[in-house]
């Protein structure tokens, strides 16, 4: 069966400290792969997505960065967190239709 | 073109009541309209789904109905529980290019015993 990992659960990191968030699959062979953010009481806003290895594309200009080193890989950077990248991160894959989501990342930047 | 907009922003049902979210699209070209439920600390869980060629889809107390002509859709929760509170998004997704999926803003639905 094809399950999503995503962590870590829970990050605090302090303003201008790097970030590394990391999202694997199994179960399945080169998945689209996406980066979603939810702020507080917010929806769910695109960030980047992927169709395979190596192979980013960003949805909006930001302070963050992802990379996709192995097929089923997908990470998500930050060389200088910035109070606004807080939030809540989500990785998904799509499997047809539907897209199957990690159980996130709950960033808090201080 | 891309937006879906959702509403309400938060609703309060009693239980055994219907709970009623809805929401709009404009880009013609979105053909899969799903509904996904989310828990708090929790990812979104895919609920229900619907394409336009059918006005409506039912699973168990979820109904999703559709309307083309509008660019509305909806979801329904019949006999709403208190386990049903929960925050649910729709979204919508295109059939040409690389289909991403756009969210609505989200409803916080709370079922009060």
């Amino acid at each position: 069966s094809q399950t999503i990992h995503q962590w870590p659960a829970t990050l605090v990191q302090p303003v201008g400290s790097p970030l590394s968030l990391e999202c694997t699959v199994e179960g399945t062979s080169n998945p689209n792969l996406y980066w979603y953010r939810q702020a507080a009481g917010r929806g769910l806003q695109l960030l980047f997505y992927s169709v395979g290895i190596g192979q980013i594309s960003s949805e909006v200009p930001q302070n963050l960065s992802a990379s996709r080193p192995q097929d089923r890989q997908f990470i998500l950077s930050s060389k200088k967190l910035l109070l606004s990248d807080s939030g809540f991160y989500l990785c998904a894959w799509r499997l047809g239709d539907g897209y199957t989501f990690g159980s996130g990342t709950r960033l808090t930047v201080v | 073109q891309q937006q879906v907009k959702q509403s309400p922003q938060s609703l309060i049902v009693q239980k055994g009541g219907i709970s009623i979210i809805n929401c709009a699209y404009e880009n013609t070209a979105f053909d899969y309209f799903p509904w996904y439920q989310q828990f708090p600390g929790k990812g979104p869980a895919l609920l229900i789904a619907i394409r336009p060629d059918v006005s409506e889809k039912k699973e168990g107390r979820f109904t999703i109905s559709f309307n083309k002509s509008a660019k509305q859709f909806s979801l329904h929760i019949m006999d709403s529980q208190p386990g049903d509170s929960a925050t649910y998004f729709c979204a919508a997704s295109g059939n040409t290019g690389f289909q991403k999926l756009v969210f609505g803003t989200g409803t916080r639905l709370l079922v009060s015993p």
